[in-house]
């Protein structure tokens, strides 16, 4: 089946460090990838996405590429701020009329300054 | 503000009652799916409609569960004799169809408690 496995948080860091995220998939067909943050006491938003394999998302310092050989979009970015503070979210969908998000457990950031 | 709506923010109800929850996606979006997301994990697909036509419902969507969406504008999500097992957030997402976009955008969302 269709799933998205992201590392497992939480994720403590200082600010101005390196952040990287795991996050890889399985899907039938091919995907369009995303990631979703979800800011304390706020709805998801999207962060960034890809709609097909090389393709680089960059949003607000973050960045992430689709690797169809690995099966991966991992989140990075190169210096973290304390209002990067949130929970992250890998999701997939796939590229057919009516199909929804699926979505990773989420991984938590925390950063501290 | 002209994203995603809705209503209420938080539910608590008794176990055995029913709760509707209301959602006004983003005007224009011809599109709006239901998701849950239970602590410490990611929303689970419910279901799905294009206009006013449902299109998709997932296994997590049981009997007691319905959705509508009139008019092909806001959308309803009844739970029928909630359970305590009910208990997540539910959360409201539209979006407007146009070749592969599928770009969504997501409501705050209603907690529901089922005490």
């Amino acid at each position: 089946g269709n799933s998205v496995t992201q590392m497992e948080g939480p994720v403590t860091l200082s600010e101005e460090a390196f952040l990287t995220i795991n996050c890889t998939y399985t899907a039938t067909g091919y995907p369009s990838l995303f990631w979703y943050v979800q800011y304390p006491g706020e709805g998801l938003q999207l962060l960034l996405k890809a709609t097909k394999a090389d393709d680089k998302g960059s949003n607000k310092g973050f960045e992430a590429t689709y690797r169809k050989e690995t099966t991966s979009f991992h989140l990075e970015k190169g210096s973290v701020q304390v209002s990067d503070s949130a929970v992250y979210f890998c999701a997939l969908s796939l590229n057919q009329a009516g199909t929804a998000l699926i979505f990773g457990k989420g991984t938590t950031l925390s950063v501290s300054s | 503000d002209t994203g995603v709506s809705q209503n209420p923010r938080h539910k608590i109800t008794k176990r055995g009652q029913n709760v509707t929850f209301r959602c006004d996606p983003i005007s224009e979006h011809n599109r709006l799916y239901w998701y849950r997301q239970t602590l410490g994990q990611g929303p689970e697909f419910l279901t799905y409609f294009q206009n006013e036509a449902q299109l998709e419902k997932s296994r997590l969507l049981s009997d007691r569960f319905s959705a509508e969406r009139p008019k092909g504008s806001f959308s309803t999500l009844e739970i029928q004799r909630t359970e305590q097992g009910d208990s997540a957030m539910y959360l409201c997402a539209s979006s407007f169809l146009q070749g592969s976009n599928t770009e969504a955008f997501f409501g705050q969302g209603t907690r529901l408690t089922v005490v």
